[in-house]
């Protein structure tokens, strides 16, 4: 069965530095999307992609934060400059369509900024 | 503004007891309601959905959900919970996610 892949499964890193978290979505699926949860507390929505461009991003994805397709898999999120407020599990997600679809979510990245 | 609210952080049920999770949203038009399972360093696998239809909603791993308008609430049962049942369970209106019920199942 196809699904959401991950990469790194944990990424350290110091405050301040950039991170990319990379994703492989399933291969047909053509909307994506980041979530985050910091420890202890909920899934949060950060932004949805569609068509190499961002179709809904939330308060959270600030001028920080931003997202790329840089071929014709991989899926991209990256942090220009991490706080340690940062830290949290990042959940890659895709889907067929959009809102009414499922969404299929990979194994989650988990970054610890120190 | 959408918004889901799970009221039970923590459940605790003993193994073949039959289990409910609660969750209430808020949406102006149709909603599109998931459920999520979390088990412990893992990432989310949804269990099932709602979008329209038959408000009685099967799922799997022997999950339901039922759509009650009236209520605004979507909550899980479930006849008889397994051990490995144990887990997070989060509810969510398209992307917006609750809090997150911990479900615990006593032996």
């Amino acid at each position: 069965e196809p699904e959401v892949t991950q990469t790194p499964s944990h990424q350290v890193t110091q405050m301040g530095q950039e991170v990319i978290l990379r994703c492989v979505p399933i291969s047909n699926h053509l909307y994506f999307y980041w979530y985050r949860q910091i420890l202890g507390q909920k899934v949060e929505f950060l932004v949805s992609f569609y068509n190499n461009e961002i179709s809904e991003k939330s308060e959270i994805f600030d001028d920080q934060f931003s997202v790329e397709r840089p071929d014709g898999s991989n899926f991209t999120l990256k942090i220009r400059s991490t706080k340690l407020e940062d830290s949290a599990m990042y959940f890659c997600a895709s889907s067929e369509g959009i809102r009414t679809d499922t969404q299929y979510f990979g194994p989650g990245t988990r970054l610890t900024v120190l | 503004a959408q918004s889901v609210t799970q009221p039970d952080i923590h459940i605790t049920v003993s193994e073949g007891a039959s289990l409910e999770l609660r969750c209430n949203y808020s949406y102006g038009a149709t909603p599109y309601l998931f459920w999520y399972v979390q088990s412990p360093g893992q990432g989310l696998q949804l269990l099932l959905k709602y979008f329209s239809g038959d408000t009685l909603v099967q799922g799997i791993k022997g999950f339901e959900a039922e759509f009650k308008r009236s209520q605004s609430s979507f909550n899980l049962r479930k006849p008889s919970v397994h051990w490995s049942d144990a887990a997070e369970y989060f509810c969510a209106v398209g992307s917006i996610f609750g809090s997150g019920t911990r479900l615990l199942v006593r032996p």
